[in-house]
């Protein structure tokens, strides 16, 4: 079965501190790859994609994502994180031919101002 | 932006009642689907949904459940007999034209059985 990991289970930084989460998945075919964030209290919110095209794909809220298809990774980053991006982010791969979603198991990022 | 609406936040069951999550894609939504996160686990898909019929359904997904667009705007998701097991959080979420388009999730019910 497909599955979808997330190295860290909790991460606890500081504002202006740099972020990188890791996400790796064990499909070997075609994949599309989601980061989703979820703020206290909030829905599901999609960060960014990667569907095909430049591995490195830019989001909102200055979030950036990087495709490393010989890893079967898709990391995301933040050069300089803030108070607000308190969240529990998730990771997301779809296979190609298929719509649902596999999740990892997310990762609660708390900023300390 | 157009939202995906869940209702109610909060359902509280006795074990064994029949229990309706009730939500409203996005409008122009072609594909639909029903996620749950059990306290503590993974985000599990349950069941996606096209041109009025299941296109997916996970083991998870068993003869206790079931799913209905019984008009143009809600999509329901239906357990007969709720087990102690069955609470979770319930995610609903929408696609646009085409099935591997990002999907929209609604801000999810909270199933209590009790």
């Amino acid at each position: 079965a497909q599955s979808v990991s997330q190295h860290n289970h909790h991460v606890i930084l500081s504002e202006a501190a740099s972020l990188e989460l890791g996400c790796n998945y064990s499909y070997g075919g075609t994949v599309n790859l989601f980061w989703y964030v979820q703020y206290p209290g909030q829905h599901l919110q999609l960060l960014l994609k990667y569907f095909s095209g430049d591995p490195l794909v830019k989001g909102i809220k200055g979030f950036e994502a990087e495709f490393i298809k010989s890893k079967f990774s898709f990391n995301l980053r933040k050069p300089s994180v803030q108070w607000s991006d308190t969240a529990e982010y998730f990771c997301a791969v779809q296979r190609s031919n298929d719509y649902k979603l596999s999740f990892g198991a997310g990762t609660t990022v708390t900023v300390r101002a | 932006e157009p939202e995906v609406t869940q209702t109610p936040s909060h359902q509280v069951t006795q074990m064994g009642q029949e229990v309706i999550l009730r939500c409203v894609p996005i409008s122009n939504h072609l594909y639909f689907y029903w996620y749950r996160q059990i306290l503590g686990q993974k985000v599990e898909f349950l069941v996606s949904f096209y041109n009025n019929e299941i296109s997916e359904k996970s083991e998870i997904f068993d003869d206790q459940f079931s799913v209905e667009r019984p008009d143009g705007s809600n999509f329901t998701l239906k357990i007969r007999s709720t087990k102690l097991e069955d609470s979770a959080m319930y995610f609903c979420a929408s696609s646009g034209m085409t099935g591997n388009q990002p999907q929209h999730f609604g801000d999810g019910t909270r199933l209590s059985i009790l």
